[in-house]
């Protein structure tokens, strides 16, 4: 049972590129998010989805799109990346909402210079 | 504003004596806290948890105590062991169906043998 699985797990980008993280789940669970954690600083929720085909903003969405299509995938895009998004962001999944455990995936860490 | 703050950075403790973490939140409308334990280049696991109509629960090793009229929650492990050496977000929610997990920023758990 893998869980949550994320890709990639490192990149560097070039300020201005764009790129996609992808977010897999295979317990079938309706609720996906997407965090950023930074040095010194919690988990920031940046979206999230209570379900396939939808989407909403957290509480730092600006510079970054989502779309969940299939129930077990939530992707991440970063449409012309900024130093300021270099961080580790988490992916994670529950059955419910924040009143439920949610499972995270192991993280991917991204640099843009 | 922070509505859920872990004031202590960094806690140093030896094996087999008690480690207690803390968190205080200032939303009296959170329903629901929960505690996630974080190893390096790893995601967020689920520890234990605790519903704002009990001020105890526990789990093996782990006692989470919640003193509402305080707001303030505490994180017990008895003994402590090497292993538990990582980072411990204390997280809050809502509750029912609501998205949003409200995190500290992490306390970083030293046990030494």
């Amino acid at each position: 049972n893998a869980g949550v699985t994320q890709t990639p797990k490192f990149r560097v980008l070039k300020t201005g590129q764009s790129m996609t993280l992808l977010c897999a789940q295979d317990m079938n669970h309706e609720y996906m998010y997407w965090y950023r954690q930074d040095p010194g600083m919690g988990l920031r929720l940046i979206h999230y989805s209570v379900g396939e085909g939808t989407t909403a903003k957290g509480e730092v969405p600006d510079g970054y799109n989502v779309s969940r299509l299939k129930k077990q995938n939530f992707l991440l895009g970063l449409e012309s990346a900024a130093p300021s998004q270099t961080s580790v962001y988490f992916c994670a999944s529950s059955y419910r909402g924040g009143a439920t455990e949610a499972f995270f995936g192991q993280g991917t860490r991204l640099t843009v210079v | 504003d922070q509505q859920v703050k872990q004031n202590s950075p960094s806690l140093s403790v030896q094996e087999g004596r008690i480690s207690i973490l803390n968190c205080d939140y200032t939303n009296s409308m959170f329903d629901y806290f929960l505690w996630y334990k974080k190893y390096p280049a790893e995601g967020p696991t689920f520890l234990i948890s605790i519903s704002s109509i009990k001020d105890k629960n526990e789990d093996g090793r782990f006692t989470v105590f919640l003193n509402k009229s305080a707001k303030h929650l505490s994180l017990h492990i008895v003994p402590s062991q090497p292993g538990d050496s990582a980072v411990y977000f204390c997280a809050a929610s809502l509750g029912g169906s609501n998205y949003k997990l409200t995190f500290g920023k992490g306390t970083l758990l030293t046990v030494n043998p």
